[in-house]
């Protein structure tokens, strides 16, 4: 079983539309859980992380970490067609200092 | 912000041909990394380093060496490279206080 799984499907939404993507993981030890966006040709920035178990809201995105479910989602509200790229979650069990745990990523197509 | 560049954004190198591939990092971290990012398989990590002259073997490190002589550059070296060396290849850095911070990347095409 891998560390962490992300259905790697594309999807496709008109704009306005609700996005929602979500990974799971094996391992309990880890704490914390990112959500990086990489447009195409370009590296991962991040656009969120939380620590342990909860919901954390930023602008039009929200994550969510289920730890006794070992499932973590990420919700995008009104999407744009900015929001078009690839979305990684990914997770360690320190913050900055330790290697992370990556998902295979969803390419996202916002349509206008 | 910090800011982590790569020397290069496209490459293109013969087959065994020996490739070095630069990073580097202006915010003093610690900790560095190499990954490769293929589609369909994801990030893989190959080597990391947590200070200078330290290095760790990650998921993928055959075919590869890294070396950390400066606290701010990491580089990675194809010793011999391959067609299946073909990639993008994305350095980061991190530290217990910024989390992590991706370069933009390199995209290899060894023929």
């Amino acid at each position: 079983q891998k560390e962490v799984e992300q259905d790697p499907g594309p999807l496709s939404v008109p704009e306005g539309a609700i996005v929602s993507l979500n990974c799971t993981y094996s391992n309990s030890a880890f704490q914390y859980f990112m959500w990086y966006r990489q447009y195409s040709r370009k590296g991962p920035e991040l656009l969120m992380y939380t620590y342990s178990s909860g919901n954390k809201e930023d602008g039009r995105f929200t994550a969510q970490v289920d730890k006794s479910s070992k499932y973590i989602s990420l919700f995008i509200r009104d999407s744009q067609p900015s929001d078009s790229a690839t979305y990684l979650c990914a997770m360690s069990t320190t913050y900055g200092n330790n290697r992370l745990a990556f998902g295979k990523g969803n390419q996202v197509v916002v349509i206008p | 912000d910090v800011k982590v560049t790569q020397s290069s954004r496209y490459l293109v190198k013969r087959t065994g041909e020996k490739v070095f591939l630069e990073c580097v990092q202006d915010m003093d971290h610690e900790n560095m990394f190499w990954y490769r990012q293929d589609p369909g398989l994801g990030l893989r990590l190959i080597y990391f380093s947590y200070d200078v002259k330290m290095k760790e073997k990650g998921d993928i490190p055959e075919g590869y060496s890294v070396s950390r002589e400066k606290k701010e550059r990491f580089s990675l070296i194809l010793e011999s490279a391959s067609t299946n060396q073909t990639s993008m290849y994305l350095c980061a850095s991190s530290s217990p206080l910024r989390g992590y911070t991706f370069g933009s990347g390199t995209r290899l095409t060894v023929v």
